[in-house]
């Protein structure tokens, strides 16, 4: 699977629109693009994942580059319950498959009050 | 949705006995099945990969002998700490593939030895 590159860490404020960046110049044509949340002491939680067209569900929105090589998660409106380690992940299949996901050490998202 | 169920949450055990960890998937029927492990300030690390009905497979450093990992059904596995000692204590984080978009997590197992 391609490498990824976030920055450790942001802050936003509550009710403005958090953007979290990731790299992923490395990545392959059939590599989709993944993020994961995981709040302090929980298990990761699934947010949205992409090919090369945007994409928008109830949690966030996805928006990939045209060359593919960066991608941008979107909390429209973040509140306190967003803060969280958010993990950007490629890989191979859009489905759940044989292999285990590898974790990069994701970005410490703090929301503000 | 699709939801894995992993019990105790927390558990405080004794150096040297053993400890078992159940990970569930409640509404969906998982052939594969990955653990991992936290530590404190650190990202997850994939321990094992567990396949029903056959035996797991180790990522490298990860102890087979300590780690027992058990997959007999389609909706359980279970991850047995032996002989555990406080280097083992960690968050412990199953993950069942077969949903449509991937993986399914658990909400963890933090273990202390004490």
């Amino acid at each position: 699977d391609a490498k990824t590159t976030q920055p450790p860490s942001m802050d936003c404020a509550e009710g403005r629109a958090a953007n979290l960046p990731c790299n992923h110049s490395t990545i392959s044509g059939n590599e989709y693009v993944y993020w994961y949340r995981q709040i302090h002491s929980q298990g990761p939680q699934y947010i949205i994942h992409g090919l090369k067209n945007n994409e928008t569900n109830e949690m966030a929105s996805l928006i990939i580059t045209e060359d593919r090589k960066s991608s941008t998660l979107i909390l429209p409106h973040a509140t306190l319950r967003d803060t969280a380690v958010y993990y950007c992940i490629v890989r191979v299949s859009s489905g759940g498959g044989a292999d285990g996901l590898t974790f990069g050490k994701g970005t410490h998202l703090i929301i503000q009050p | 949705g699709a939801v894995v169920s992993q019990h105790p949450s927390r558990v405080i055990c004794k150096s040297g006995t053993s400890v078992k960890i159940e990970c569930r998937s409640l509404d969906f029927q998982a052939t594969t099945m990955f653990w991992y492990r936290q530590f404190p300030k650190q990202s997850l690390m994939l321990m094992a990969t567990s396949n029903e009905g056959s035996k797991a497979t180790y990522e490298q450093g990860v102890e087979k002998d300590k780690f027992l990992i058990n997959h007999a059904s389609l909706t359980l596995s279970t991850l047995t700490v032996t002989s555990a000692h406080p280097e083992d204590s960690s968050f412990y984080i199953c993950s069942a593939s077969g949903t449509t978009y991937g993986y399914t997590f658990g909400s963890g197992t933090r273990l202390t030895v004490v």
